[in-house]
């Protein structure tokens, strides 16, 4: 796609429930990363994937929070037995070759609310 | 450990003025610099990049700068308008480190009024 594409825009799920959030890098990145943005408060790195090495998943908060990107592209960020504090916009973001030469492309982002 | 800071944390001004704000980090040994806008509710917008090779990059009435060994830069906003009201961050690409390599401000909200 021409974008970096986020689904679902939104998400309200009740606490103990688990979330997948998805993201759709633009094609051919090689780097893609998940922030967190909670209300107010600047963006909070999670985890960072770069071609095919092993991800940098030390921004995690806790074990309830893992990431996979299957075949390099696609990524799903899981948030198993969700908590009201899990509440935020989670923001995905991809960039060609690691971003030292072009920057990065963020989406629109996911407002999770837990209730 | 690289510390992105911004200044001010909010800015008011009137529509027609220059503004700029400022992004200063901690640790020099970056490959860029990324201007982005954030408007409420909404992803990031990537406004320019500035490689630490570079000195300033334009777009628009949109001018950033980068001082590298002083670990500063500027994003300098002509003839302000109402439509560039929205929270202004900057962020590092950094050589390495246990945040992968983006590192953030917590950014600037600016509000143009008309």
């Amino acid at each position: 796609g021409a974008g970096v594409s986020q689904s679902p825009s939104n998400k309200v799920t009740e606490k103990g429930k688990d979330v997948e959030l998805r993201c759709d890098p633009i094609s051919g990145h090689t780097a893609l990363y998940w922030y967190r943005q909670s209300l107010g408060q600047g963006l909070e790195f999670l985890i960072y994937f770069q071609g095919n090495s092993a991800p940098d998943k030390s921004g995690l908060p806790s074990d309830r929070f893992s990431a996979e990107r299957t075949g390099g592209s696609v990524s799903t960020l899981t948030i198993q037995r969700t908590q009201q504090e899990d509440s935020a916009v989670y923001l995905c973001a991809s960039s060609p070759g690691g971003g030292r030469n072009y920057g990065y492309t963020f989406g629109s982002g996911t407002r999770l609310t837990v209730v | 450990k690289q510390e992105v800071t911004q200044i001010p944390a909010a800015l008011s001004v009137p529509e027609g003025e220059n503004l700029v704000l400022n992004c200063s980090f901690t640790d020099s040994a970056i490959y860029n610099l990324q201007w982005f806008r954030q408007d409420p509710g909404k992803g990031l917008t990537s406004l320019l990049l500035i490689q630490s090779s570079q000195r300033e990059q334009t777009s628009g009435r949109l001018n950033a700068s980068l001082d590298k060994s002083s670990g500063r830069s500027t994003l300098y906003i002509a003839a302000s308008q109402p439509g560039d009201s929205a929270t202004y961050l900057c962020a590092v690409y950094n050589y390495g480190g246990s945040q992968g390599n983006l590192i953030f401000g917590k950014g600037t909200k600016l509000s143009v009024k008309p």
